[in-house]
């Protein structure tokens, strides 16, 4: 089983700040099959970034995603208060069980 | 538009059975691998299981394999999954999501938004 190491656990920034957030897999993913999700409070997650870098549809370009091998990254070029929200990577089709991260929390000052 | 509504969560006791179901509109649901997703109280993702568009093949995560069965009604728009034997550990909010492909790629582009299952005496 792959799994997935999110950092930091909890982040807490300002309105129009950038955020960067890391995930690292115990395993190379294959293709850059990685997918970034977006949890608000009380509500199911949204698929934000797949393929490492593609945005899903209507996902403002303030989001991008980066990175290969193990390494992948998920930013936030200037943060708005609706972003308050968990933050889960996910590897797919490398191989199964696909697995996520633990979550990032992100909290607006 | 695309929409996913989860039924069937309950309070039910150890080694207990369950069936959940999700019904799908908005888009060609036998065109679409689905998939079970779960969270428990407080904690993150765990991936359950998948079906293929047809029905052909599944996969589940082991901890739940031999307990649990996934299966669809394409006829009738609908996935559903199966529960036997519960534990507590199977506490969770359970959504289904849609594949973004036919067969299986792991990528969920459109999620429900849950249905709590609790397994407590």
């Amino acid at each position: 089983e792959i799994v997935l190491t999110q950092s930091p656990g909890t982040l807490s920034l300002s309105p129009g700040e950038r955020v960067t957030l890391s995930c690292r897999t115990s395993q190379s993913i294959s293709n850059n099959y990685l997918a970034w999700y977006q949890q608000k409070p009380g509500q199911a997650p949204r698929l934000l970034i797949y393929g490492a870098s593609s945005r899903a549809t209507g996902i403002p370009d303030r989001f991008s995603g980066s990175g290969s091998g193990t390494d992948f990254t998920l930013t936030i070029s200037r943060l708005e208060p609706e972003d308050l929200a968990v933050y889960y990577c996910q590897q797919y089709g490398t191989s199964l069980p696909y697995t996520f991260g633990q979550g990032t929390k992100l909290e607006i000052k | 538009q695309v929409q996913l509504v989860e039924s069937g969560g309950a309070v039910v006791q150890p080694g207990r059975s369950l069936r959940l179901t999700c019904g799908a509109s908005g888009f060609p649901f036998n065109g679409y691998a689905m998939h079970w997703v779960r969270q428990a109280p407080g904690k993150g993702l765990e991936w359950v299981a998948v079906l293929w568009f047809d029905g052909t093949n599944k996969n589940y995560v082991d901890s739940v394999k031999g307990r649990f069965t996934i299966s669809r009604d394409n006829s009738k728009n609908t996935l559903y999954l199966q529960m036997t034997s519960l534990r507590a550990e199977d506490t969770a909010v359970y959504y289904c999501a849609r594949d973004a492909y036919t067969f299986e790629s792991g990528r969920l582009d459109y999620w429900g938004q849950g249905t709590l299952v609790t397994v407590s005496s």
